[in-house]
């Protein structure tokens, strides 16, 4: 198993641009989440998937959309891309089980914007 | 407000001393909360869960609800603990983590 797979690994864009980040599990989870890492900040929730056919905002959703295309893949797009939003993007996914909850992660993209 | 506070950036320690992570939370609910921990290079992975009460690589954490601190702890510092590790809360019966800022640890040889 692969796990938690996202593509690509880095990423340069000019202010204004458009991209997609791409996510795919292979542990049959439900929920699915995107995060944003950037220093001093810890890790902060953008978008998250309960389940299939589900979008829910998190932390910080502005700037961004998500698509939960099926039960594997989690997209996260950005339609004009900002500085602000240059830092490094994990997605992660989870079976919902409430006692032994356990979010696993991706190796995350790199993104830089110009 | 939800909100999880690491206090440390940085926390820099010699090989066999003891270590703690701080960790502060605040929930008005019954808490949650986990370590993830991110080792150079590799993916940010769970280390323990307070619920379940373990000691994982030697790490344990008490949640101590009168302070809201979830500390880590680890009496023997190694030089492979060296990462940056994240307390979490979740809030609820939903699946999603409230990270605080994280603290990196440096074990010096």
């Amino acid at each position: 198993n692969a796990g938690v797979t996202q593509t690509p690994k880095f990423q340069v864009l000019k202010t204004g641009q458009s991209m997609t980040l791409q996510c795919a599990q292979d542990m049959n989870h439900n929920s699915m989440y995107w995060y944003r890492q950037d220093p001093g900040m810890g890790l902060r929730l953008i978008y998250y998937s309960a389940s299939e056919g589900t979008t829910d905002k998190g932390e910080v959703p502005n700037g961004y959309n998500v698509s939960r295309l099926n039960k594997r893949e989690f997209s996260l797009r950005l339609e004009s891309a900002a500085p602000s939003q240059t830092s490094v993007y994990f997605c992660a996914s989870s079976v919902p089980d409430y006692q032994l909850e356990t979010q696993y992660f991706g190796p995350g993209t790199r993104l830089l914007v110009l | 407000a939800q909100r999880v506070t690491q206090p440390e950036k940085l926390l820099s320690v010699f090989k066999g001393a003891p270590v703690e992570l701080k960790c502060n939370y605040s929930y008005s609910g019954s808490p949650e909360l986990f370590w993830y921990v991110q080792y150079s290079r590799q993916r940010l992975q769970l280390l323990l869960r307070h619920i379940s009460r373990e000691s994982i690589k030697g790490f344990t954490a008490d949640l101590n609800k009168g302070e809201t601190s979830f500390h880590l702890k680890k009496p023997f510092a190694q030089e492979e603990d060296s990462a940056m590790y994240y307390c979490a809360l979740r809030p609820g019966n939903t699946g999603k983590l409230i990270f605080g800022q994280g603290t990196t640890l440096q074990v010096k040889p």
